[in-house]
């Protein structure tokens, strides 16, 4: 069995600061691993995703996060928030191999704040 | 393409009524799933269904049954509604090739409400 743990419900943030939500997983077998985010009254869209090889990944407008299996964890970074991220972020674990059953974090809001 | 869509978009019912929730998507992906989302919960997968003409139980079926009319289509049905599925509720799609994970699509969500 896989679980995902998002340590913290809600994140405020002041505008311009860097923010980091926190991610830990577990499972038996190799994972793929996510950050989904959900604007406000709409479905949830890929935000990034870790599948093999650099432990470092990125997405277009500025979110990274790193996985580290020693910790297992999948924390997302940003340098710098900006009013425009104001969502729900999810984690999301997948096994590897066969069909992917996927399994979701409770979600993180973070809010920025002006 | 319109990717995932989802209706009705809002849905108010009382205890035991019935109803469908349809979800269609025009990007001829094998995978289609249903998910509730509730707070603190995240999301959980009640149905999957792998291809078509197959269908498979997830985390939480109880209280709903499935119906995958052709690729495209992927409904959920709620036979005698029920206080505790008040929720919004999600279609997703995906499609399955070997060497890799394919990213989930998700509709707009369905909020129902049932008293």
């Amino acid at each position: 069995a896989q679980s995902v743990t998002q340590l913290d419900s809600q994140v405020p943030v002041f505008e311009e600061a860097p923010v980091e939500l926190r991610c830990n997983y577990s499972s038996s077998v190799s994972v793929y691993l996510f950050w989904y985010v959900q604007y406000p009254n709409q479905g949830l869209q890929l935000l990034l995703k870790y599948l093999s090889g650099s432990t470092l990944v990125e997405s277009i407008n500025g979110f990274e996060a790193e996985f580290n299996k020693s910790q297992t964890s999948f924390h997302l970074r940003k340098p710098s928030v900006h009013i425009s991220d104001t969502a729900e972020y999810f984690c999301a674990v997948a096994n590897s191999g066969g069909y992917q059953k996927v399994t979701f974090g409770i979600g993180t809001k973070l809010q920025v704040i002006p | 393409n319109a990717g995932v869509t989802q209706t009705p978009k809002f849905q108010v019912l009382k205890t035991g009524q019935s109803m469908t929730l349809q979800c269609a998507q025009d990007m001829n992906h094998n995978s289609m799933y249903w998910y509730r989302q509730d707070p603190g919960m995240g999301l959980r997968l009640i149905y999957y269904s792998a291809s078509e003409g197959t269908t498979d139980k997830g985390e939480v079926p109880n209280g709903y049954n499935v119906s995958r009319l052709n690729k495209r289509e992927f409904s959920l049905r709620l036979e005698s509604a029920a206080p505790s599925q008040t929720s919004v509720y999600f279609c997703a799609s995906s499609d399955w090739t070997s060497g890799g994970f394919n990213e989930q699509f998700f509709g707009p969500g369905t909020r129902l409400t049932v008293l």
